[in-house]
Parts: C-alpha cells; sequence; structure tokens
C-alpha cells in the first residue's frame, strides 16, 4: 500500500529563517494537498497540486510537486511567528480516501 | 454559511458507554469524512462517505459505526466506548471535482472525547 513519509517531524527556527518540509511516497499520486493546524486548532487546506513538475506560491509559500509525482515540499521563506503550526501533506492515488502524513511541527523563536 | 459544525464540543464518557457525533455541513457538498487525531500525531481516517446513503471504512474503522441518511449530515457511533478511544475528533467535507479525487477539505472545530 502507500507510504508517506514527511521529514522533519519537528523544526525550531529563528524568526526570518527559511523553512522545509518534505514529503515522499512509495507510490505515483494523483495529486498532494498540503494543510496547516494551529495550536489547538483544525486543519486548514492550504494549496492542492495536480500537476507533474507543478510549482505555487502563495506569497512566503512556496509548493513544488515532484516531475515524478511521488514527492513534494513546502518550503517558508523568512518565517514569522504566524507560521507555528504543524504542516500536514495529504496525498491522493486516485480514491476518494486522504491519508494524512505525520506532519512537520513548526516552531518559530521570536 | 456556518461550514462544517461539530457537536458536541467537549464530552466525557465511561467505558462502555455510547455516544453519537454529529456533523452537519452547508456547503452541498457530497464527500464528508471522520477523523481521529491523538495528542501530537496526524490525523487518522475513521470512515468517510462519497454520498447520502453511502459510507466506507478508512484506516481505523474498528469500534465505530458511521450514518449518512442525509446529504448535510454524517454521524459518528462509539458502541461501546473504550480509553483507547480517548481522541479529538474531526469532521470534513469535501466537493467532489472529478473522478479519483475531490476538492479542498473543509474541517469542523473538533469534538474532544475523554474515555474514563
Amino acid at each position: 500500500g502507500q507510504q508517506v513519509m514527511q521529514i522533519p517531524q519537528y523544526q525550531h527556527v529563528q524568526e526570518g529563517e527559511d523553512f522545509t518540509t518534505y514529503c515522499n511516497s512509495s507510490t505515483t499520486l494523483s495529486n498532494i494537498q498540503w494543510y496547516k493546524q494551529r495550536p489547538g486548532g483544525h486543519p486548514v487546506f492550504l494549496i492542492q497540486l495536480v500537476k507533474s513538475g507543478e510549482v505555487k506560491k502563495q506569497k512566503r509559500l512556496t509548493f513544488q510537486f515532484g516531475e515524478a509525482k511521488k514527492n513534494s515540499s513546502l518550503h517558508i521563506t523568512a518565517t514569522q511567528t504566524t507560521d507555528v503550526g504543524t504542516y500536514f501533506c495529504v496525498p491522493n492515488s486516485g480514491t476518494y480516501k486522504y491519508i494524512f502524513g505525520t506532519g512537520t511541527r513548526l516552531k518559530v523563536l521570536a | 454559511n456556518a461550514g462544517v459544525t461539530q457537536t458536541p464540543k467537549f464530552r466525557v464518557l465511561k467505558t462502555g458507554q455510547s455516544m453519537t457525533l454529529l456533523c452537519a455541513q452547508d456547503m452541498n457538498h457530497e464527500y464528508m469524512y471522520w477523523y481521529r487525531q491523538d495528542p501530537g500525531m496526524g490525523l487518522r481516517l475513521i470512515h468517510y462517505s462519497v454520498g447520502e446513503g453511502t459510507t466506507a471504512k478508512g484506516e481505523v474503522p474498528d469500534g465505530y459505526n458511521v450514518s449518512r441518511l442525509k446529504k448535510q449530515n454524517f454521524l459518528l457511533g462509539l458502541e461501546s466506548a473504550a480509553p483507547s478511544q480517548t481522541s479529538v475528533y474531526f469532521c470534513a467535507s469535501s466537493r467532489l471535482v472529478t473522478t479519483g479525487w475531490v476538492d479542498e477539505q473543509f474541517f469542523g472545530p473538533g469534538t474532544r472525547l475523554t474515555v474514563l
């Protein structure tokens, strides 16, 4: 079955530093979604990637989908304290089930 | 629009008791999901529904039952609660985009359940 690894599990950065989290799948994906969950909150959708090699930007956030559609990354430039939370990749292999990864917990030190 | 709402927000049960969690969405979404999240963990899919009257098992379905009698509601039942079911339960909904995948999932605020 599909196995997904998200690394790192935890990341502490100084405010202003960059941050990247990676999501790697053992199988080819149809698409991948990214979510952010603030401490004590619920997951909130960030973006969905569909095409091989796709790159999308949202202000300081850059999302990439690998050429082979087996991996994805989220990069945050110049982190701010508002970026604190857990970032989840949610890959999909063409079914109606979305399996959340373990997430990367980001702490930003002011 | 209220989006996705969950009832109740908090609940404490004793082992062996039963309860039903209610999820309601007002976005006319076809797909609805129930997840559980344990401390420091990701979300695990319990059951999901691709339309009114249909349900399917997710990753961790044991000990739970669901029903989707109306398109806007998705109920999660615990017949005989166990301490291992202590968790935060999230409901989500999404619309169908095309065969094989759906659009973004909208999550409810969660229900914090403790089983003693």
